[in-house]
């Protein structure tokens, strides 16, 4: 069964620093999203993104966030200058449709 | 804004009982509900769902149920057994534009003990 697949599993950066998160979603889905997920705390939407654009984005998704599919399989979530607050589980998800989205397996970022 | 509360936080139950989860939805234009288990360390997996024209939907020995007019919803686990041990989120999704997003609750810890 084919799964959303993200990279890399964890990052750890230093605050200021740049970094992308890569995901590659299901094959035939034609919505993406992120999410984030303070340890211990719920899932947070940060951004759609349908047809080459951001659909809807959080409040969290300030001007630091930027998503990108820069080819026909890869979607990234780049943050320009982390901050010790991103620190999170960031989770991308894509569905065929909207609604039933499937979850990748995360990338745990650690900024210090 | 848009708010899922759920409860309980923690329940623990015995290998056979059943186990009830349940979530309130602030936003009356929410049309998709769908519920999410997650292990440890793993993804959310989305275990069943449920749309607003729909009062109730059954898969094996889970269930879900829903009362629009009380923005309730609620997941219903029978015949519990240890693997159920996960915290299970329930969500409320709005269609927005051309994407809808996923609005959670703040998770239920489920144990159950052999």
């Amino acid at each position: 069964e084919p799964e959303v697949t993200q990279t890399p599993s964890h990052q750890v950066t230093q605050m200021g620093q740049e970094v992308i998160l890569r995901c590659v979603p299901i094959s035939n889905h034609l919505y993406f999203y992120w999410y984030r997920q303070i340890l211990g705390q719920k899932v947070e939407f940060l951004v759609s993104f349908y047809n080459n654009e951001i659909s809807e984005k959080s409040e969290i998704f300030d001007d630091q966030f930027s998503v990108e599919r820069p080819d026909g399989s890869n979607f990234t979530l780049k943050i320009r200058s982390t901050k010790l607050e991103d620190s999170a589980m960031y989770f991308c998800a894509s569905s065929e449709i909207y609604y039933e989205q499937y979850f990748g397996p995360g990338t745990r970022l650690t900024v210090t | 804004g848009e708010n899922v509360e759920q409860h309980p936080s923690t329940l623990s139950v015995q290998e056979g009982d059943s186990a009830v989860i349940k979530c309130t939805y602030s936003d009356s234009a929410s049309n998709y509900f769908p519920w999410y288990k997650q292990e440890l360390g793993k993804r959310p997996q989305l275990i069943i769902d449920i749309r607003s024209n729909v009062g109730e939907k059954k898969d094996q020995r889970i269930a879900v149920t829903l009362n629009k007019t009380a923005k309730h919803f609620s997941l219903h686990i029978t015949e519990t057994q240890p693997e159920d041990s996960a915290v299970y989120f329930c969500a409320a999704s709005t269609l927005s534009g051309n994407t809808d997003k996923l609005i959670f609750g703040t998770g239920t810890r489920l144990q159950v003990f052999p």
